[in-house]
């Protein structure tokens, strides 16, 4: 089956600053890869998805990149705020089911 | 709100026990999922039904079993508690058979097992 890796585990970033969340994958037929946010004690949440044919995608400070031939894709947020700490999850998905990555917790520092 | 609505919020109770977790999917949503998070871990994927048939079987125990009712609610049973079955369960819908569209996360399940 799928396996999906994440990086690093933990982040911690100063306000404004950016942040890269980076995910492989190892099945070449995965083709629709989501990032969902996590906030403490509540439900994971979409914030951006991106498919096979299609290699980046963006939505205000958050922008999502896929390198097919890797197998790796990336959740980069610019322009940091505290509110964006949450733990972040990149998942894979051949089309059967979710593959998702460990998590990566992420903190904003003011 | 996700529209999809998970009970009970809180459960606790004790080694050896039974518990079931109740889910009903967002209205027209006919895949749900099942995933168990630990403290500090990542989304354990457990299960997948759609349209009342299991779909998918990811890392669930044989101490666990799960079914989708006629009206698309789905139940999961997990029985001979143990210590390391303290976990959050989410359970989660989508609208097709195949992942890849969104996922629907409810409010999750937490379990804490005495």
């Amino acid at each position: 089956g799928e396996n999906v890796e994440q990086h690093p585990s933990t982040l911690s970033v100063q306000e404004g600053d950016s942040a890269v969340i980076k995910c492989t994958y190892s099945d070449s037929a995965s083709n629709y890869f989501p990032w969902y946010k996590q906030e403490l004690g509540k439900r994971p949440q979409l914030i951006i998805d991106i498919r096979s044919n299609v290699g980046e995608k963006k939505d205000q400070r958050i922008a999502v990149t896929l390198n097919k031939t890797a197998k790796h894709f990336s959740l980069h947020i610019t322009e940091t705020q505290p509110e964006d700490s949450a733990v972040y999850f990149c998942a894979a998905s051949t089309g059967n089911q979710f593959y998702f990555g460990t998590g990566t917790s992420l903190t904003v520092i003011p | 709100d996700s529209g999809v609505t998970q009970t009970p919020k809180h459960l606790i109770t004790a080694t050896g026990q039974r518990v079931t977790l109740r889910c009903s999917p967002r209205s027209g949503d006919l895949s749900v999922y099942w995933y168990q998070q630990s403290l500090d871990q990542g989304l354990q994927f457990l299960i997948q039904y759609y349209n009342g048939e299991e779909r998918a079987k990811g890392n669930i125990l044989e101490r666990f079993s799960a079914q989708q009712f006629p009206d698309l609610h789905s139940e999961l049973n997990l029985s001979s508690l143990e210590l390391g079955d303290s976990a959050l369960y989410f359970c989660a819908s989508s609208a097709g058979l195949w992942g890849s569209g969104e996922l629907f996360f409810g409010e999750g399940s937490r379990l804490t097992v005495l």
